[in-house]
């Protein structure tokens, strides 16, 4: 597609119930990466993948979150148990490749919100 | 990682050009300086990014120190539509530093 598309655009759930996240990334991007953003803070690096393997998980919260990246392409982040802590924006990007000589593009974000 | 200092707000008036100032003293030679914004209820965007000369797009123009500790983005007549968060960002190569690692940025308030 032409932009990074996240799906979904809202999310409602309970706390405790585990919720999965969508990333369509541009075509031929092989860098993607996942940031959350909570209500009025800043954007905080989850995790970055290179085709399909992640060599930087470090911004991952906890172990209930996890990531996977399939076909060098999608991407879908898992939050499991999840807590009202975990209400923010997820946002995702993805580059053509991982180099600093390039830019990102964002998507929409999905807007999670634990009850 | 280098960090980058940019002031928390600023204010400027509708069709004027605006300055947004970016402090990073310790940059070192392989960084890239990166910037992005972000309206209300929006993912970032990026904007222009350089190494060492000045660069100029569609959206912006950035301006670097001849000694690479500082910069600034030049928005040349703002529009209402450029209030927004501005983040300076270096890029370096290597570990975490590849990826973008947001700061606090500066506020950008546009008065008709």
């Amino acid at each position: 597609g032409a932009g990074v598309s996240q799906s979904p655009s809202n999310k409602v759930t309970e706390k405790g119930k585990d919720v999965e996240l969508r990333c369509d990334p541009i075509s031929g991007h092989t860098a993607l990466y996942w940031y959350r953003q909570s209500l009025g803070q800043g954007l905080e690096f989850l995790i970055y993948f290179q085709g399909n393997s992640a060599p930087d998980k470090s911004g991952l919260p906890s172990d209930r979150f996890s990531a996977e990246r399939t076909g060098g392409s999608v991407s879908t982040l898992t939050i499991q148990r999840t807590q009202q802590e975990d209400s923010a924006v997820y946002l995702c990007a993805s580059s053509l490749v991982q180099s600093t000589n390039y830019g990102y593009t964002f998507g929409s974000g999905t807007r999670l919100t634990v009850v | 990682d280098a960090k980058t200092t940019q002031p928390n707000s600023m204010e400027s008036n509708e069709e004027e050009p605006v300055h947004l100032p970016c402090n990073h003293s310790t940059i070192s030679g392989t960084d890239y300086i990166h910037w992005y914004r972000q309206l209300p209820s929006q993912g970032p965007e990026y904007v222009i990014h350089g190494l060492t000369s000045n660069v100029n797009n569609r959206m912006a123009s950035l301006a670097i120190a001849e000694d690479r500790k500082s910069s600034t983005l030049i928005l040349h007549r703002a529009t209402l539509r450029d209030a927004a968060v501005y983040y300076c960002i270096l890029r370096g190569v290597g570990g975490s530093q590849g990826n973008l690692i947001f700061g606090k940025g500066t506020k950008l308030s546009v008065k008709p």
